[in-house]
Order: structure tokens, then sequence, then C-alpha cells
């Protein structure tokens, strides 16, 4: 049974990088069945899906075209985890944030509050 | 706004059939599957059906998904006060290159 449990901060200053990780377990980053998503979900947004790394015999990321220029999605192999990074970050990146596997598994969630 | 449309609210009696429907497009219900999930106040959303139609192990068998077109639908039968929670559809966007979800249907046990 696929697990997710994320870590991070639940307070990032505005203009600095939201980091948040989520450490996977029943399953590798390396799966070639799996895809590792982000997503948030705030009261002016809804659900918004972030973005995806995923290894088909070499990596590849999709990034929604919202956060595109300030987000980078990475695995990280040797914890079997993946992480992300949202750059620049303003007051309305503050949201509840998601890991996931194939959108069918999900963490438990992270409240980031973007204050100074 | 969300790329997919879900009717804000909807409701019904302990015991009756209730559904919610997801209205996209060509380029995301037209050409991909849909997922269904239920999120209940303070929680991460819950995968109720996935690929249109299926359904985890765990799930009941009350709750079913059906697609045509552009167009799905989540049936939840034999209504139970524990299913009043908020229902989200989703799919993959071939033109966005990237998952969307609807707005959210918050269903309320009468």
């Amino acid at each position: 049974q696929v697990q997710l449990q994320q870590s991070g901060p639940g307070l990032v200053k505005p203009s600095q990088t939201l980091s948040l990780s989520c450490a996977i377990s029943g399953d590798s980053v390396s799966s070639k069945s799996a895809a590792w998503s982000w997503i948030r979900q705030s009261p002016l947004r809804g659900l918004e899906w972030l973005g995806r790394t995923y290894y088909r015999s070499k990596w590849f990321n999709d990034y929604a075209v919202s956060v595109k220029s300030r987000i980078t999605v990475s695995p990280d192999t040797s914890k079997n985890q993946f992480s992300l990074q949202l750059r620049s970050v303003t007051p309305e990146d503050t949201a509840v944030y998601y890991c996931a596997r194939n959108l069918q598994v999900w963490g438990q969630g992270t409240l980031v509050t973007v204050s100074s | 706004q969300s790329v997919l449309t879900q009717p804000p609210s909807a409701s019904g009696t302990p015991g009756q059939r209730v559904t919610i429907s997801c209205s996209g497009s060509t380029s995301n219900i037209g050409r991909n599957t849909v997922n269904w999930y239920q999120q209940l106040p303070g929680t991460a959303p819950k995968v109720l059906i996935y690929d249109n139609n299926q359904r985890p192990s765990g799930v009941p068998d009350r709750f079913s998904g059906s697609k045509s077109g552009t167009s799905a639908s989540l049936a939840i039968s034999g209504l139970q006060s524990e299913d009043e929670a908020d229902y989200y559809c989703a799919a993959w966007d071939d033109s966005l290159t990237g998952w969307v979800f609807g707005g959210g249907t918050k269903l309320t046990v009468l």
C-alpha cells in the first residue's frame, strides 16, 4: 500500500522559496508506472495542479502554466522522495499543498502561509 | 474559474440516488479518463473513482462513475449521512499539459 508523508515549513516569507518534500513508502519514485505530482488548494483558486515528475527510462517534468517560471519538482532517489520548490512566493501562494501519486494516492497536506 | 464545470451544490435525502455532473472539453474529458474525489472537512481528497468508472478497493459500490463525450458523472446510490462532503472531478488536459479540476460540488444530505 502506497503512502506519502509530507514535510516542510508552514510559514514562508514573501519573495522567498517554498520548499516541501514528500516521502514515499510502498513504491519507488523511479517506478515506470507512477507520476508524482504537487497540487495546492485555496479558497480563491480551488484545487490547482502545479507540476509532476516521472521516470520513463529518463526523468520528465510537466508544470502548470500559472507557475512554470517559478517551480521545480524533482526526485531524490537516494531518499525515495520528491520535492517541490516554488520561488518568489507572494501571499497569493498561501494554500494547502498536497503531493500525490498518479493523483490517486495523496499526502496528508501541508498548510503553507506566505507572510512576513 | 475552473476548467471543468460542476454544479456548486447538490442534495438528497437518506436512501436516495444523487448524481453530480462534470463538464469539460475535447482536450480533457473528451480524450482522457476522469477521476472523482471526496473531500471531508480538514482532510485530503480521497479518490472514489479513477479511469472513469473504476473503484479503488475499500470504496463502496454505492459510488459509480460514467463518461460520455466531454462530460462525466458521479452517482451515489443509497445516500448516507456520511456522504455529506465536497466532491471534485479531475482529468488530464492535453492542451494545457496538466491535470485540471472541477470547482467542486458540496453535497448535503437532508
